[in-house]
């Protein structure tokens, strides 16, 4: 078993609803971090949590340390939040990475 | 500006050749990565460099061996190449040690061993 869940594993929705991804792990963790990965294959660093919420423009990450848990939302969803977002944890002193959602948004 | 580049940005080469990929960040940052991900798009990290110095060498054949020759340069050299090692290879840094830093990506290099 991973030690890194997310869900769900694909994702489909309509322009406009609000999404949330979820990512679960098993392990003490110093920092949780939210990637972008575009259709095009590069990779952008969204958020990097240790505790509570950031938010940036649309999107929003929170992390619950206790419950070992964390999601990422995106209000008024667009066409060009479509990517794959991974979830990727900082325990062990090691990153360990999930495997990834993908989101499509139909215009 | 760029602010990591690797090069190339596709290599296409036979089983058994021995070949590098290039990275460079001008980010001032200390600490550089190498990722796989493989056909499942699953993302692995490989190796990290704090200022030139090894901290992260995952259970990674002996074939792979990186090169850091300053601080803006990691370098991944592969000997021997291997169907299996047929992968996308990100090169990333951060200001800091792994984990606890932003990560800044280079755009990827899709490796294909025919």
């Amino acid at each position: 078993k991973n030690e890194v869940e997310q869900s769900p594993q694909n994702l489909t929705a309509q322009e406009g609803e609000f999404i949330t991804i979820n990512c679960s792990y098993s392990v003490g963790i110093s920092a949780l971090h939210w990637l972008q990965q575009h259709p095009g294959g590069g990779i952008v660093s969204l958020f990097m949590l240790s505790s509570g919420k950031k938010k940036h423009g649309r999107l929003i990450a929170t992390i619950n340390i206790q419950e070992k848990h964390s999601s990422l939302h995106i209000t008024a969803s667009h066409p060009r939040d479509s990517a794959v977002y991974i979830c990727a944890i900082f325990g062990n002193e090691k990153l360990t990475f999930g495997t990834g959602t993908r989101l499509t948004i139909i215009p | 500006d760029t602010a990591v580049s690797q090069t190339p940005k596709y290599l296409v080469t036979q089983m058994g050749n021995d070949k590098s990929i290039k990275c460079e960040q001008n980010l001032g940052h200390d600490t550089m990565y190498w990722y796989k991900q493989d056909s499942k798009k699953f993302l692995k990290i490989m190796f990290s460099y704090n200022n030139k110095e090894l901290i992260i060498n995952e259970t990674v054949p002996n074939r792979f061996s990186p090169k850091s020759p300053d601080k803006a340069h990691l370098n991944l050299h592969i000997n021997s190449l291997e169907l299996g090692d047929s992968a996308v290879y990100f090169c990333a840094s951060s200001q800091g040690l792994a984990g606890v830093w932003e990560q800044y990506f280079g755009p990827g290099t899709r490796l294909t061993v025919t």
